[in-house]
């Protein structure tokens, strides 16, 4: 445990599906950010969360939508999802942004859209 | 446009040493961080420099030369356990994090 909870760790679901990622954290942290995680790519920042407030969101496609309904949770909600959207989705969390010690990683849901 | 590069794949040998090297061309610079992932795992901080320089920490190194946007990891005593993928992040001038794609390093017996 890295002190960043993710649930699921594996989903799969269908196009027309709506289904829910959770991340939570109890490190105290100011800022939490969604990842998308491909094989042999980048991290894909999605959106980051700082004292509750969304500070970015980088073009992401609105069939992702991210609520983080205080500081300790986020959530992404996904909805009629395609199949390139398969990928791992990484939360992390930090005591604030661009904090030097690093960010805090939950190991992830891997997710399959069929 | 922001880059970061790294070996896609490296082997080396049980006991041995090892160098992941990383280059990077960002929009400013504010530190330069590694991560260990092993596969089915969170990402784990091992290592931030912000400074010219070799860090030390244990059998892990980093070293940074900012006027040649170069770094490297390095691995002494290889154990088989340090088989993951290594990930270079920069932060850049808005303190947004610039991810390589990972350096996945296969230990051999």
């Amino acid at each position: 445990e890295t002190g960043v909870t993710q649930t699921p760790r594996h989903l799969v679901m269908g196009m027309t599906n709506k289904k829910s990622l959770k991340c939570e954290q109890h490190l105290g942290h100011n800022a939490m950010y969604w990842y998308k995680q491909s094989a042999k790519k980048p991290l894909e920042l999605m959106f980051v969360y700082n004292f509750k407030e969304q500070t970015e969101n980088n073009s992401v496609p609105s069939r992702f939508s991210p609520e983080c309904p205080n500081s300790s949770h986020l959530f992404l909600h996904l909805h009629t999802l395609q199949p390139e959207d398969s990928a791992l989705y990484l939360c992390a969390s930090s005591q604030a942004i661009g904090e030097p010690k690093g960010y805090t990683f939950g190991s992830g849901t891997r997710l399959t859209v069929v | 446009g922001q880059n970061i590069d790294q070996p896609t794949e490296m082997t080396a040998t049980e006991g041995a040493i090892v160098q992941i090297n990383c280059t990077y061309q960002t929009s400013g610079f504010n530190g330069l961080f590694w991560y260990q992932q092993h596969a089915g795992e969170a990402p784990t901080f091992l290592s931030y420099n912000v400074l010219d320089g070799l860090e030390e920490k244990g059998r892990f190194s980093s070293f940074l030369s900012r006027s040649k946007g170069y770094s490297y990891l390095l691995l002494k005593e290889l154990q088989m356990k340090d088989s993951a993928s290594y990930l270079c992040a920069v932060l850049d001038s808005n303190y947004q994090l610039i991810w390589g794609a990972g350096t996945k390093l296969i230990i051999k017996p």
